[in-house]
């Protein structure tokens, strides 16, 4: 089955700083969400990415699919309190049954 | 837009006992999936329901089932409640999904506390 691995697992940043976080799949991606979750709360939408090479951008953060179509990043321009959550990537599993996430990366920004 | 909406926001219970959680779905959208999120394991994908039928299940016991009615809202019934079921229950929908995935849009979630 599918497995979706995020790096780091916990992130801490100084206010103003950037970051990246990855996600890596086992399997070829056909189509990679990332979320953020407040803790205790639902999952808001970031981004969708669908084809290799593909890079979104809102506001100060940045998603890539990478060609091979086996890694994600997410990187954040300068780092803002606002940002702190936790960071999910989710990618549909072979069969198109299942939309599976990561573990998820939880990032703190300090002030 | 009215968002994805679950009740109740706070659920306590006993060992042993049964769990109703529901969800309303935004208006428009079919499908709904349920997923559990316990301390430690990450988002755990349930059930998937669309146009009524239950169209996947995750790796979970059969005491986890629900059912959507044909206002598209849904419920997720746990019986025999176990410690371990202690967890956010997060509920999500999507226009017809067909095989293919489109953008989840989530609620805020029902946490269970089994004691």
């Amino acid at each position: 089955s599918q497995e979706l691995e995020q790096s780091p697992q916990s992130l801490i940043v100084q206010e103003g700083k950037n970051l990246t976080i990855n996600c890596t799949s086992s399997k070829t991606l056909y189509g990679l969400y990332w979320y953020k979750q407040k803790y205790g709360e639902g999952l808001i939408f970031l981004m969708m990415l669908q084809k290799g090479g593909e890079e979104k951008s809102h506001e100060k953060i940045t998603a890539k699919l990478d060609e091979k179509k086996q890694q994600s990043s997410l990187h954040i321009t300068a780092s803002q309190p606002s940002h702190a959550g936790i960071y999910l990537c989710g990618a549909s599993n072979q069969a198109g049954t299942a939309l599976i996430f990561g573990k998820g990366t939880t990032l703190s920004v300090s002030s | 837009e009215a968002g994805v909406t679950q009740s109740p926001t706070h659920l306590i219970k006993t060992r042993g006992q049964q769990a109703t959680l529901r969800c309303s779905p935004i208006s428009g959208h079919t499908s709904v999936y349920w997923y559990q999120q316990a301390l430690g394991l990450g988002l755990q994908f349930l059930l998937w329901y669309d146009e009524g039928e239950e169209r996947n299940r995750g790796n979970f016991p059969p005491r986890f089932s629900g059912r959507q009615f044909p206002n598209y809202s849904s419920e997720l019934n746990v019986n025999a409640l176990e410690l371990e079921d202690s967890a956010l229950y997060l509920c999500a929908s999507s226009f017809s999904s067909s095989g293919t995935f489109f953008r989840l849009y989530f609620g805020p979630g029902t946490r269970l506390t089994v004691t």
